[in-house]
């Protein structure tokens, strides 16, 4: 099986900008979870969605949104960009069976440079 | 906030069994211990998890003390190629989101 595909691989933006960052989960995994990762504040819950409603959020800005399609694929957008929000982005997918899931396997993430 | 307390950093020789500690004081009796680790440029990698009781697959084992405050993740084995952060995280279920502290940085060496 294929692995979770985040694309791209990495982004330079400028601030004001908005950005659409996309993850295919593995075939037949039907949750995705978004995370941010920087140096200062670690791994940080983004939000996750589950069969395209989105179950659980973290506590981000509005700024920071995301969706899910029927196929499962995921995308989060983040709008007016701040030089804060330079960070690497990583996104899980669960098989979520019965709704629960064990274990997450996480793509290599999108790493995003705000100047 | 995570609900853990992990050491900041660890050294293990190649070759010999690397044990993390973890503690976790304020579990919940619904609550799992969960590791994942973190090699760098990559995701986070699932490694193991348990309730009570102790668990071992391929990768690792875990113990996990009979009042459930702390645990152990052991590497029996370590090599190069498991130096990454360690992370140990409570759960309640499979329907929560991960809640990643700093973790351990292991460090393996030669």
């Amino acid at each position: 099986k294929a692995g979770v595909t985040q694309t791209p691989r990495y982004l330079i933006k400028t601030r004001g900008q908005q950005v659409t960052l996309s993850c295919s989960p593995i075939s037949g995994h039907r949750s995705v979870s978004w995370y941010q990762q920087t140096p200062g504040q670690g791994l940080q819950f983004l939000f996750e969605y589950f069969s395209e409603t989105q179950r659980n959020k973290g506590n981000f800005p509005g700024r920071f949104s995301g969706r899910q399609f029927s196929n499962s694929r995921s995308e989060m957008n983040v709008s007016t960009l701040e030089l804060g929000d330079s960070a690497l982005y990583l996104c899980a997918s669960g098989p979520a069976v019965s709704s629960t899931n064990e274990k997450l396997f996480f793509g290599s993430g999108t790493q995003l440079s705000v100047l | 906030d995570a609900k853990t307390t992990q050491p900041p950093s660890m050294d293990c020789a190649e070759g010999r069994a690397a044990n993390l500690p973890c503690n976790h004081s304020t579990i919940s009796g619904n609550e799992y211990v969960y590791w994942y680790r973190q090699i760098h440029s990559q995701g986070p990698q699932y490694i193991i998890h348990g309730l009570k009781n102790n668990e071992t697959n391929e990768m690792a084992s875990l113990i996990i003390t009979e009042d459930r405050k702390s645990s152990t993740l052991i590497l029996p084995h370590a090599t190069l190629r498991d130096t990454a952060v360690y992370y140990c995280i409570v759960r309640v279920s499979g329907n929560t989101p991960l809640v990643f502290g700093k973790g351990t940085r292991l460090s393996v060496i030669a």
